[in-house]
């Protein structure tokens, strides 16, 4: 069965605190993404990992680390987070390695996150 | 960067009604691909297309690449074709798909 699992689907948290988000795939896909989607920014891409320790930043990485120790495994954590992090986190991955274009990305359900 | 811009930016159809949905973007040195994300918020590809013209079911994938645009055409809509349909190229090949901002497609009965 060919899915991308994140974990949780809802998250609250206050401001300063720390924020892990999991993400799953069980497709052996070399590559994974981190997108968030707010209003009127569509999504953007705060990091990519080409494979396990193999990660660089997206458009948006500020404020973001990763962390890529199992193929299966992509995980985005926020140190001491902001209001403005408060969004909804896609992860995602795709079938190549790097250097190669991104055919068929698959989505994660998302994670919506909320920072008070 | 690469831009990526669709239109319309929303989209109210009736049943039965066909639809297209354009997008255009910055350089010729891409690849695109159309998703559809549901009303609840999942994400699927609906085309992985570099370059001509793809169909699956109701829905037309078309790409030019040389004219830098793209198109979905959707046949006969129903009401669960309602969502956002985004287009994404390659940002480049080591970065990642630059989305656009959407088009939602609303149809009613």
């Amino acid at each position: 069965d060919m899915k991308v699992t994140q974990m949780p689907r809802y998250l609250i948290k206050r401001m300063g605190e720390n924020v892990l988000l999991e993400c799953g795939q069980d497709m052996s896909h070399e590559t994974m993404y981190w997108y968030r989607q707010d209003p009127g920014l569509g999504l953007q891409l705060i990091y990519i990992s080409y494979d396990v320790d193999s990660n660089s930043e997206g458009d948006i990485p500020k404020g973001y680390r990763v962390s890529r120790k199992k193929r299966e495994h992509f995980s985005l954590i926020l140190d001491s987070a902001k209001t403005n992090q408060t969004s909804v986190y896609f992860c995602a991955s795709s079938p190549q390695g790097q250097g190669v274009s991104n055919e068929r990305l698959f989505f994660g359900h998302g994670t919506k996150l909320s920072v008070l | 960067g690469q831009q990526v811009q669709q239109s319309p930016a929303s989209l109210v159809l009736q049943e039965g009604e066909n639809a297209e949905l354009q997008c255009n973007f910055s350089s010729t040195a891409t690849r695109l691909q159309w998703f559809y994300q549901h009303p609840g918020g999942r994400l699927v590809s609906l085309f992985y297309n570099p370059s001509g013209t793809k169909h699956t079911g109701r829905l037309t994938s078309t790409t030019v690449t040389n004219e830098r645009r793209g198109s979905l055409h959707i046949s006969s809509s129903q009401t669960t074709d309602s969502g956002t349909y985004f287009c994404a190229i390659d940002h480049n090949y080591a970065q990642g798909l630059t989305f656009g901002l959407g088009t939602r497609v609303s149809v009613f009965p």
